[in-house]
């Protein structure tokens, strides 16, 4: 498989669930990065992390945890959310911390939060 | 305050025709920009760059043009074909991390 791969491409939770959003990359790249796109809203750059660490939290509500186990996965915790939150989430990975470079997207989240 | 906007939500063209996207920048940083295209229920796919040190870069249909002192770019796809429609983003960056203006749906008609 190659590429960015999202699971689950869909979830559906309500306010008090816990769930986890999964990414993986089969590209080789060592930074990789969360993004939020709400309805009519450029894509919102959430977190990102080089070579497992954490370089950037864009001022992101404690409600979403992100893990980044190793370069080629990537997670984010979800509790407690609101319905505001409800938007795709998208995974990106590239080679570098985004420095000019392209980035390669997984195919979203849709997450609805009731 | 959006550093990079696409003031034109929407583009309707004839399937043969030339598009053109635009987008505009605030930050003087941004030495380095891209297009990025869209299909529902996907994720964004790159599709041509420029760098700040160019004002044209072309790839088969896709041209994009960078006028650094208006601090503007755009992309021009000749001919226009119905596989195009889609959403288009265009993106900076300023060495670290991409921002993204709202999108662009191209809509090409046969």
């Amino acid at each position: 498989e190659t590429g960015v791969t999202q699971t689950p491409r869909h979830l559906v939770m309500g306010m008090t669930n816990k769930k986890s959003l999964k990414c993986e990359q089969h590209l080789g790249h060592n930074a990789m990065y969360w993004y939020k796109q709400s309805a009519k809203k450029p894509l919102e750059l959430m977190f990102v992390y080089n070579f497992k660490e954490q370089t950037e939290n864009n001022s992101v509500p404690s409600r979403f945890s992100p893990e980044c186990p190793n370069s080629s996965h990537l997670f984010l915790h979800l509790h407690t959310l609101q319905p505001e939150d409800s938007a795709l989430y998208l995974c990106a990975s590239s080679h570098d911390r985004g420095g000019g470079g392209e980035q390669f997207f997984g195919p979203g989240t849709r997450l609805t939060v009731l | 305050d959006q550093q990079v906007k696409q003031n034109s939500p929407s583009l309707s063209v004839q399937e043969g025709r030339i598009s053109i996207l635009n987008c505009d920048y605030t930050n003087s940083m941004f030495d380095y920009f891209l297009w990025y295209k869209k299909y529902p229920a996907e994720g964004p796919t790159f599709l041509i760059s420029i760098s700040s040190i160019k004002d044209k870069n072309e790839d088969g249909r896709f041209t994009v043009f960078l006028n650094k002192s208006a601090k503007h770019l755009s992309l021009h796809i000749v001919p226009s074909q119905p596989g195009d429609s889609a959403v288009y983003f265009c993106a900076a960056s300023a060495g670290n991390m991409l921002t993204f203006g709202g999108g662009t749906r191209l809509m090409v008609k046969p």
